[in-house]
């Protein structure tokens, strides 16, 4: 059983930084999100994509933030100059949707960024 | 607007005890709703979910039942164990085919044997 898997786990990085994480879905999993969760909240949609390409944005996502699927497998979040608040835990999810049918979600343990 | 409100924790229960986290949503349409729970190191996992009024979801000995007078999705257990000490978010989606998701804040259940 593979999962969803996000590397690394955790990043430190300094204000002003890029910072680029990567997300293994489930083999064969059409959709793939990305979410944020800050201390004390629950997680918040940012962008979703079916196979290679991103479907929908969420406002919280500015323009320091972009998404990649290159080839409807793996997928890539990167920041680019960081700021203190974009520290938080950034997960990923993957799901299998047929014909509009709505399959459960897989979640991958997150990574964890911590902007100095 | 859209949105959901959980119970603030923590929670802190004995073994076998009753478990009740309130949860609340507000939707413009039907949405279907869920509980996830986090178990500490872990990621996110679905533990019910319910599709339309009146539905009840149930896993694990939890159960929860979709209540469209009240916009309600309470999440109960009749006994906990020291093995669901987690955290339990409530969540609703957006509408349509995606798993766009709304959670709440989420509330931490601590069960001492």
């Amino acid at each position: 059983d593979t999962g969803v898997s996000q590397n690394p786990r955790h990043k430190i990085t300094k204000r002003g930084q890029n910072v680029t994480f990567r997300c293994d879905p489930i083999s064969e999993h059409n959709r793939l999100y990305w979410y944020r969760q800050t201390l004390g909240q629950g997680p918040e949609f940012l962008t979703y994509f079916q196979n290679e390409a991103q479907l929908e944005k969420s406002r919280l996502l500015s323009d320091r933030f972009s998404a990649e699927r290159p080839k409807g497998s793996f997928s890539t979040l990167e920041i680019q100059r960081t700021e203190q608040g974009d520290s938080a835990m950034y997960l990923c999810a993957s799901s299998l949707t047929i014909q509009g049918m709505r399959e459960k979600l897989f979640f991958g343990s997150g990574t964890q960024l911590s902007v100095l | 607007g859209n949105s959901v409100t959980q119970m603030e924790g923590p929670v802190t229960l004995s073994e076998e005890a009753f478990l009740t986290i309130n949860c609340t949503y507000t939707a413009t349409g039907y949405p279907s709703l869920f509980w996830y729970v986090q178990y500490p190191g872990e990621g996110l996992q679905l533990l019910l979910k319910a599709t339309k009024a009146d539905d009840k979801g149930s896993n694990k000995g939890f159960e929860a039942t979709y209540r469209k007078e009240t916009t309600s999705f309470h999440l109960e257990k009749g006994s906990v164990q020291v093995s669901d000490s987690a955290v339990y978010f409530c969540a609703r989606n957006y509408g349509g085919a995606t798993n766009k998701l709304i959670f709440g804040t989420g509330t931490l259940l601590a069960v001492q044997p």
